[in-house]
């Protein structure tokens, strides 16, 4: 059964904080995204990466940056929250072919 | 004209009848699309893809239009547990190569009534 996990379902933080979001997916794809969902605007792709240390841009990657490391996992970081930025994360993976698994989310508020 | 539309809805519908929504696209060279399902406070999750020759699956059958470039997704003898929001899904290459990116519409609001 396939699975992307997220480090947190819920976070709290205070503006100026530097956040990190966690993803993790167990299907060893070469793809994952990271994605922010808002009421009317839908899902956003924020960046994504093709491969280890590859990563590209998305349609929203101001004030956010991300770190690919090893295949299976992919982080946000946030380096200066905003509360602007309180969002839904949603990370996603998939293979070469185009069915795309998301994670549970992550509902990250910032105050 | 954006990338990938549809309407909002919400589709207030009742239990067993038969339901159908659009979605456009504008992007003529996209080569896959896909209805996605989202519950409410959940991720989302694939529904089905969209085959040029069009598909079905149960009670869902998917068409794809390529001269007017619009997908649809029709659900028969709906059941309560149908109300979701639907996502449309269109694959657009994005420029500096890697990955083709996935563009989600932002979704049809379907309620199904008993």
């Amino acid at each position: 059964d396939v699975k992307v996990t997220q480090s947190s379902r819920y976070l709290v933080k205070r503006t100026g904080e530097k956040v990190f979001l966690e993803c993790v997916q167990d299907m060893d794809h070469e793809n994952m995204f990271w994605y922010r969902q808002d009421p009317g605007l839908g899902l956003r792709l924020i960046y994504f990466s093709y491969d280890v240390k590859m990563k590209e841009k998305g349609d929203i990657p101001e004030g956010y940056s991300v770190s690919r490391e090893k295949k299976e996992r992919f982080s946000l970081i946030l380096e200066s929250a905003s509360t602007n930025q309180t969002s839904m994360y949603l990370c996603a993976s998939r293979a070469l072919v185009y069915e795309q698994y998301f994670g549970p989310g992550t509902r990250l508020t910032v105050t | 004209r954006k990338e990938v539309e549809q309407d909002p809805g919400p589709f207030n519908v009742p239990e067993g009848a038969t339901v159908a929504f659009n979605c456009t696209y504008s992007n003529s060279a996209s080569q896959s699309f896909f209805w996605y399902r989202q519950d409410c406070r959940k991720e989302p999750k694939l529904l089905m893809s969209v085959y040029s020759s069009g598909n079905e699956d149960g009670r869902f059958t998917a068409q794809l239009n390529r001269a007017s470039q619009y997908i649809s997704l029709l659900i028969r003898d709906s059941k309560l547990s149908d109300s979701a929001t639907y996502l449309c899904v269109v694959n657009a290459r994005r420029t500096g190569g890697g990955a083709d990116g996935l563009t989600f519409g932002k979704g049809t609001h379907l309620i199904i009534q008993p």
